[in-house]
Order: C-alpha cells, then sequence, then structure tokens
C-alpha cells in the first residue's frame, strides 16, 4: 500500500530555517515525481514544484522558486522541503502528493500526505 | 502560467440535487484536468482526471464533462457526505494550477 507520512506541525519565528519531510513507502521510491503543494489558511491549493528522487531533477513553481527548497534521500525514502528564513506569510499546510505514473512529472495526484501544519509568528 | 477560473465559489443545495461547478482554463489544455474533493481537516481526494475517468472507488454520481477549455464536474445526486470543497487542477503545463476552489453546502 502506498502511503505518504509527513512530519509534524512546527510552530517557528520569523527568520527561522525549517526542513519539512515525507516519508514514502509501498513503492520504489525513485521512480515517481513527488509534489509539494501549500494551502494558506481558508485558502485554495497552489503547487510549490516537484522532485524526481530518481535524479534529484527539480522543478519549482515561479511564485516559490528562491523561496523554498526541495530534496530528497533515497536512503530514507523522503523527501524534504526546506525554508532558510521563514516568514508570517509562509504560515499554511504543506501536503506532499505523488502522481499516477512512473517517470512523469505531470500526472494527477493519486496519492497524498496528511499535511504538515507550519506556524510562523513573533 | 495557465489561470484556472472555477465558478461558482460556492454553492448551496438540497439532498438529491443535481449540482454543476464550472472550470475554464485561459488556454487549451488538453484535457489534462483533475478534480478534487477536499474535507475540512483532511488532505484532497483526487475523484476525476483527464477531464472524464472516474477514480477507482469514486461514486458514479460524480461525473466530469468538458474539453478545450471549459469543463465541469457534476454530482447527480447531491450525498450529505458529499459536502466538501472541489477543487479543478491543471497539468497540461508547469507550473501546475489549481482553481480557487467550490464550497458545497447543503440547503
Amino acid at each position: 500500500e502506498v502511503q505518504l507520512v509527513q512530519s509534524a506541525a512546527e510552530v517557528k519565528k520569523p527568520g527561522e530555517s525549517l526542513k519539512i519531510s515525507c516519508e514514502a513507502s509501498g513503492y520504489t521510491f525513485t521512480t515517481y515525481w513527488i509534489d509539494w503543494v501549500r494551502q494558506m489558511p481558508g485558502k485554495g491549493l497552489e503547487w510549490v514544484g516537484v522532485i524526481f528522487p530518481g535524479d534529484s531533477d527539480t522543478r519549482y513553481s515561479p511564485s516559490f522558486q528562491g523561496q523554498v527548497t526541495i530534496s530528497a534521500d533515497t536512503s530514507l525514502n523522503t523527501a524534504y522541503l526546506q525554508w532558510s528564513s521563514l516568514k508570517a506569510s509562509d504560515t499554511a499546510i504543506y501536503y506532499c502528493a505523488r502522481g499516477f505514473w512512473p517517470g512523469a512529472s505531470q500526472t494527477p495526484f493519486h496519492y497524498w500526505g496528511q499535511g504538515t501544519l507550519i506556524s510562523v509568528s513573533s | 502560467d495557465i489561470q484556472m477560473t472555477q465558478s461558482p465559489s460556492s454553492l448551496s443545495a438540497s439532498v438529491g440535487d443535481r449540482v454543476t461547478i464550472t472550470c475554464q482554463a485561459s488556454q487549451d489544455i488538453n484535457n489534462f484536468l483533475n478534480w478534487y474533493q477536499q474535507k475540512p481537516g483532511k488532505a484532497p481526494k483526487l475523484l476525476i482526471y483527464d477531464a472524464s475517468t472516474l477514480e477507482t472507488g469514486v461514486p458514479v454520481r460524480f461525473s466530469g464533462s468538458g474539453s478545450g477549455t471549459d469543463f465541469s464536474l457534476t454530482i447527480s445526486s447531491l450525498q450529505p457526505e458529499d459536502i466538501a470543497t472541489y477543487f479543478c487542477q491543471q497539468y497540461d503545463d508547469l507550473p501546475l494550477t489549481f482553481g480557487g476552489g467550490t464550497k458545497v453546502e447543503i440547503k
């Protein structure tokens, strides 16, 4: 059974760094792209970016380019989303998601993590 | 970026009603259009992909249609468990983009 299990909620201050995780199981981690999606409080869904763990090929939304870093550790079957300096506007739930088709960077999101709530406040 | 315009932003209907949500893309997306359902406090769930293909396990009262730039999601007979927010999403081109969402409530 495919599962994406995300790290726990975080409360941080502006300027702090953070790395959240998405641990995959039930499939070959290196063969599917993993995406990150943001949902600000009471708002819609925004695509952050995607990584192919097989070769670390990464694509970002222009809205998030330079603001976050996506990475993956194939030894741990885990993808990451990190910030070097958080802002209050980063407060949101962040979901990881995996698509249908191996090797395809653009697919429907068939599997989702449970979400990680990030709260940034002074 | 491809803009996805979803309407209405909210609706209220009675149990058993037929409900339709529309989604318009700013350019032809080659039917690479998905619909998701999100219940409060939960991750989104894929309902329909490629504009009209029902995801496994999704009730047949849900259906999708459309092509080119104009798409719709229909619930043929609204049930209490369908209370949720629905999002369309295009995956024809990066960045992937979502519609603003439609919140469905029971009248």
